[in-house]
Order: structure tokens, then sequence, then C-alpha cells
């Protein structure tokens, strides 16, 4: 079955610390990948996303991601986090044939000390 | 503000009753998607419209619910007859379709938090 798998609920980190957050995806093909972020009380915001090329894509915020076939794996990453950071963070995708409909993962809330 | 709105932010109703929520999308966007996302999970797809045709339904819009675009703009989502599992956020989402086969980024209204009594 076709599903997204985001194995941490919780993560906590110091701020400054670098970041790595895990996303598996099961899928025969290569889906189109997407990094969301979720704040309390706002819309779910696009970080960054992934088609084809190169397997290492810029987002926003000083966010990059990783797709590695082999691994079905898409992890987002950040060299120095910020306080500003704490959030909900969603992996998604886009199954190809599927149409255009998300499917996300269950979400990692990112907790950051001071 | 161009962004995609909901209305009503927040909705608290007993069970029995009937509710509809509302989405703007971008005004250009000719594709809407409606969303539910239960606490702790990420969000599931209900259901999708190009233009005023609702393309697909997930398995997860029982009878209950009923989405509609008539004009091909603004959406209206009802759930009739709410029971306490419906309580959750309702997002929408709205995007610029270019073409079948093609994908454009979704832009995600604020939601609308449901509570059912």
């Amino acid at each position: 079955a076709q599903s997204v798998t985001q194995p941490d609920i919780h993560i906590t980190v110091s701020e400054g610390a670098s970041l790595e957050l895990r996303c598996n995806y099961s899928y025969g093909a290569t889906p189109y990948l997407f990094w969301y972020v979720q704040s309390p009380g706002q819309g779910l915001q696009l970080l960054l996303k992934y088609f084809s090329g190169d397997t290492l894509v810029q987002g926003i915020k000083g966010f990059e991601a990783e797709f590695k076939r082999s691994q079905s794996s898409f992890n987002l990453r950040k060299p120095s986090v910020h306080w500003s950071d704490a959030a909900e963070y969603f992996c998604a995708v886009v199954f190809n044939n599927a149409g255009n409909m998300l499917t996300f993962g269950g979400g990692t809330r990112l907790m950051v000390k001071p | 503000d161009t962004g995609v709105s909901q209305d009503p932010r927040h909705k608290i109703t007993k069970r029995g009753q009937n509710v509809t929520f509302r989405c703007d999308p971008i005004s250009e966007h000719n594709r809407l998607y409606w969303y539910r996302q239960t606490l702790g999970q990420g969000p599931e797809f209900l259901t999708y419209f190009q233009n005023e045709a609702q393309l697909e339904k997930s398995r997860l819009l029982s009878d209950r619910f009923s989405a509609e675009r008539p004009k091909g703009s603004f959406s209206t989502l009802e759930i009739q007859r709410t029971e306490q599992g419906d309580s959750a956020m309702y997002l929408c989402a709205s995007s610029l379709g270019t073409g079948s086969g093609s994908y454009n980024e979704q832009f995600f209204g604020p939601g609308t938090r449901l509570t059912v009594l």
C-alpha cells in the first residue's frame, strides 16, 4: 500500500544545533515529495519540494532535503536551528497514480531548547 | 489578503446538527481541495475540484459529507448529522492547474476547527 511514514513524533534540539527530520514512503516509483511546516494557528506552508533532477533540494528558511531513491527517503535538514523553527513538520507525497491529492505523514513536532 | 481564506475559523456544535464551512481560494486558482486533520495526525485528503467539477472523492467522505463549488470559485463543505468523530480541523487548499498530468503547489488556508459535543 502507498504510505508516508515519519518515524519521529517529537524531536527536541537546542538552538543552534543541527536538525534532521526523517521521512520514508512506500511506493513502486518516484513520487513527488514535499515538506510542509505548520505553526499554531497558521496554515500549512511549503518548505520545499522534489519532482526530479538534483536529489538535494534547497527550500525556504534555510532548510534542505535529500531524496534517496534506494532508501525511499526524503529527510529534511537544517544546519542551525532557531527558536522560531519550533513547529509541526509534515512530509507529504503525491503518488503519480493518485491524481493531485497530497498524502501526508503523521508529522514531527519540533521543540527548540534555548 | 490574497491567500486562501476559510470561514468560520472555529465551530462548536452539538451531535446531530448540520454544519457548513466555506473556502475562498486564491482568485485565479482553478483547483480546490479539502483535507481533514485530526489531533496529532497529518491531514487526510477528502475531495478535489477542478473548476466546478468534483473530480476525486476519498472513501473518508461518507454520505453525510457533501462538497460543492457551484461557480468554480468558492466551495462549501457540509456535514450532516454531525458525530463526535467529525471533530477535526478542516483544511482547504487551492492551486493553479495547468494541464493533465501536471502538478502545481497547493496553498493552504488556516482551517476551520470543528468541535462536536
